[in-house]
């Protein structure tokens, strides 16, 4: 079985920056995976923040970017702010129709 | 912006199947421009991809559950189903419908609110 592993969590100063990362156990994680980001408070489902590894969605702030470094998807959190507090989730896409969402990681701002 | 609204029985015991539908509003499940997917989150856990379908019926299925699950659609009631049978405590989650845009692999741009669904005697 695949496993999308991400740091469990992160904690970042107001106005700072915090990046999370997704990687793959059996591979690297690159383009064709088309990473995408998502968040996600309590008792809600995710929100979509980017995906095709770069891609903000609509109305999502620039302060979020998406990128590849190294092996791994990445997301980096720039100029983090109170309501940055959440899960966030990354997802590959495997091929043949298949995805994955990664473990998660809970960024705490403080 | 679409919305999806999933409904079905909060509780199902041990072995039996469970069958979920989602309600789709603000496209049709009939068009080519999305796939309409399943993702079920335990508490406390990241999501974990159930499978997805297409107008033509076409689906995909994550491999660890592909035994036990079937996904289909109802042009008829624009809706979506789920069945996955042999349930077992592990089973347990908040079960997610969300559209995903067929043009634009990774971008799943609407969730339903989820429902919850325990399995247990």
């Amino acid at each position: 079985q695949t496993v999308v592993t991400q740091e469990p969590s992160f904690s970042v100063s107001p106005g700072g920056t915090v990046t999370i990362t997704c990687s793959l156990t059996s591979a690297s994680v690159s383009n064709i995976h088309y990473p995408g980001w998502y968040q996600q408070t309590p008792g809600q489902p995710p929100r979509t923040l980017i995906y095709t590894t770069s891609v903000r969605s609509s109305g999502v702030s620039d302060r979020f970017s998406g990128s590849i470094l190294g092996n791994k998807a990445a997301l980096t959190i720039t100029g983090a702010q109170a309501d940055d507090e959440s899960t966030y989730f990354c997802v590959l896409y495997l091929g043949s129709g298949i995805y994955v969402f990664g473990t998660g990681t809970k960024v705490t701002v403080l | 912006q679409g919305q999806l609204q999933e409904s079905g029985p909060g509780l199902v015991k041990p072995s039996e199947t469970l069958s979920l539908t989602c309600s789709v509003s603000g496209a049709s499940v009939t068009i080519p421009s999305f796939f309409w997917n399943w993702v079920r989150q335990p508490a406390g856990k990241g999501p974990e991809w159930i499978g997805r379908v297409y107008y033509t019926g076409n689906t995909n299925y994550n491999p660890s559950l592909k035994s036990r699950v079937s996904i289909s659609l109802d042009s008829s009631r624009n809706e979506l189903s789920l069945k996955l049978t042999s349930v077992t405590a592990a089973d347990t989650a908040v079960y997610f419908c969300v559209r995903e845009v067929a043009a634009i692999t990774s971008l799943f741009d609407s969730w339903g609110q989820g429902t919850v669904v325990t399995v247990s005697s």
